[in-house]
C-alpha cells in the first residue's frame, strides 16, 4: 500500500508567522494533493501537483502557496498563518491513471493563535 | 463535477450489514463513483470504486443503478472497527481531484 508521511504531525503558529508543513511519499506517484478539514466537515483541496517543479490551484488555494522540489516531497506554505487557517491539513498522493484512487497521510494538525 | 448527497448518520450493531446510499443525479459519462472512510485522526482510506453495475472486493460491495443516479456501499458483519465518516465522492477517472462532502456516519454499537 502507499506510504505517504506527513511532519510535523501537530504545529502550533502565531498569527502572521510562517508555516511550512512537508509531505513524502516513497511509491512514484505522480499526482500529489494538498487538503485541509475543519472539524465536523468534510476535505477540501488547497493545491495539486502532477509533476515535479509544478503545481496547481485547488478549490481554495488563498493563503497557501505550495512547492513540489522532486517526485517525492509536496509542501505546503502558509506565509502569514492566520486564526482562520486552524485545521487538519491531508496530504495525499495518487499514479494519475488510478484516478480517484488515493493515498492520503495521517494529518497534520495546525493550530493557530 | 456531480454533486452528492448522503444521509448525515446511520447506526447499527455489530455482525450486522449496512447498506450506505449516496444520489448522484447529475452524474456525468465520464465520472466514475469512489468510497471512502475515515476513522478519527486519520487520514481518508479507499474502499471501493466502481463506474455500472457491481464491483465487489474484499472490504465491500458497491451497487450502482442502471441510470447511475444512485449507488450503494455495502458493508457485510460491520465491527466497532467500521465506524467512520463514509464519504462518496463522483470525480473524473484519469488525474481526479477528490470533492468531500459531509459524509455518512456510522455508528456501530456492541
Amino acid at each position: 500500500e502507499a506510504a505517504v508521511t506527513q511532519s510535523p504531525r501537530s504545529k502550533v503558529a502565531v498569527t502572521g508567522g510562517k508555516v511550512t508543513l512537508s509531505c513524502h511519499q516513497t511509491n512514484n506517484h505522480d499526482y500529489m494533493y494538498w487538503y485541509r478539514q475543519d472539524t465536523g466537515h468534510g476535505l477540501r483541496l488547497i493545491h495539486y501537483s502532477y509533476v515535479a517543479d509544478s503545481t496547481e490551484k485547488g478549490d481554495i488555494p488563498d493563503g497557501y502557496k505550495a512547492s513540489r522540489p522532486s517526485q517525492e516531497n509536496f509542501s505546503l506554505i502558509l506565509e502569514l498563518a492566520s486564526l482562520s487557517q486552524t485545521a487538519v491539513y491531508f496530504c495525499a498522493s495518487s499514479d494519475g491513471t488510478g484516478g480517484g484512487t488515493q493515498y492520503f497521510g495521517p494529518g497534520t494538525r495546525l493550530l493557530v493563535l | 463535477l456531480a454533486k452528492t448527497t448522503q444521509p448525515p448518520s446511520m447506526e447499527a450493531y455489530e455482525g450486522q450489514e449496512v447498506n450506505v446510499s449516496c444520489s448522484h443525479t447529475n452524474i456525468a459519462t465520464s465520472e466514475y463513483i469512489y468510497w471512502y472512510r475515515q476513522v478519527p485522526h486519520q487520514g481518508p482510506q479507499f474502499i471501493i470504486q466502481g463506474y455500472k453495475d457491481y464491483v465487489v472486493n474484499e472490504v465491500a460491495s458497491l451497487f450502482i443503478s442502471a441510470d447511475r443516479k444512485l449507488s450503494t456501499l455495502s458493508l457485510p458483519w460491520v465491527s466497532l472497527r467500521d465506524a467512520a465518516v463514509y464519504y462518496c465522492i463522483v470525480t473524473l477517472n484519469a488525474g481526479a481531484k477528490l470533492t468531500f462532502g459531509g459524509g455518512t456516519r456510522l455508528t456501530v454499537r456492541p
